[in-house]
């Protein structure tokens, strides 16, 4: 069970849309529409952006969107602020259990 | 409003069994749907899971972790504990536990627990 695959860091001026990829198998990725996103700024808990696939809990912004295509599930953010700067995991359900990304940090430049 | 928090303790020795346990308010592990879940983070490293339980008692492991591991719960003290044998010092990292409302999603996290191991 290896680590879904994500860029090592992307980065976006303000006001820019950047796109975080995660790239597993059909066996995770490819095989559920189970696939959520985290956001963790430095020295605190992950905080849930995206939940099946597309679905957005309530207070996350709309600026933050998620898709799937194959194998690969993405996550967008549009109209990049300064207080996005953190890092990304992505994670996926694989035959009974879940498997995390290997994390995105993403800067504002 | 759901809240979570990590207890055990911050210094084990390798060899020795780890024993985390997790104390929730604002949601029941007897409501239909629901889990708990246990995620690690090495220093400066990626997040890994590690257990869940669901509120039928049905438990998940990490295939690769799943020899050293049990979840169980108190669903009358609302707790969730993790055991871990046989520590290594690998298996330094931040200790968090997490609400699963669903098939997907951990809509609430802990502030985590540092776990050092070390001789």
């Amino acid at each position: 069970q290896s680590a879904l695959t994500q860029p090592a860091s992307v980065s976006g001026s303000p006001g820019q849309s950047i796109t975080i990829s995660c790239t597993g198998t059909s066996s995770d990725v490819g095989g559920y529409n189970y696939v959520s996103w985290y956001q963790q700024h430095p020295g605190k808990a992950p905080k849930l952006m995206i939940y099946e696939v597309s679905n957005r809990p309530s207070g996350v912004p709309d600026r933050f969107s998620g898709s799937k295509s194959g194998n690969t599930a993405s996550l967008t953010i549009s109209g990049l602020q300064a207080e996005d700067e953190a890092d990304y995991y992505c994670s996926s359900y694989t035959s009974s259990f879940y498997v995390f990304g290997t994390g995105t940090k993403v800067t504002v430049l | 409003q759901i809240t979570l928090k990590e207890s055990g303790p911050t210094l084990v020795k390798p060899t020795q069994t780890l024993t985390l346990t997790c104390t929730f308010s604002g949601f029941s592990l007897s409501t239909s749907g629901v889990g708990v879940g246990w995620i690690r983070q090495p220093p400066g490293k990626a997040l890994e899971w590690l257990a869940l339980i669901y509120w039928d008692d049905d438990k998940r492991y990490s295939p690769s972790l799943k020899s050293r591991l049990t979840i169980t719960k108190d669903t009358s003290k609302n707790q969730v504990v993790l055991t871990m044998t046989n520590m290594d010092p690998v298996d330094t990292a931040t200790y968090y536990c997490a609400h699963s409302f669903g098939p997907d999603g951990l809509g609430g996290w802990g502030q985590g627990t540092l776990v050092t191991v070390s001789s």
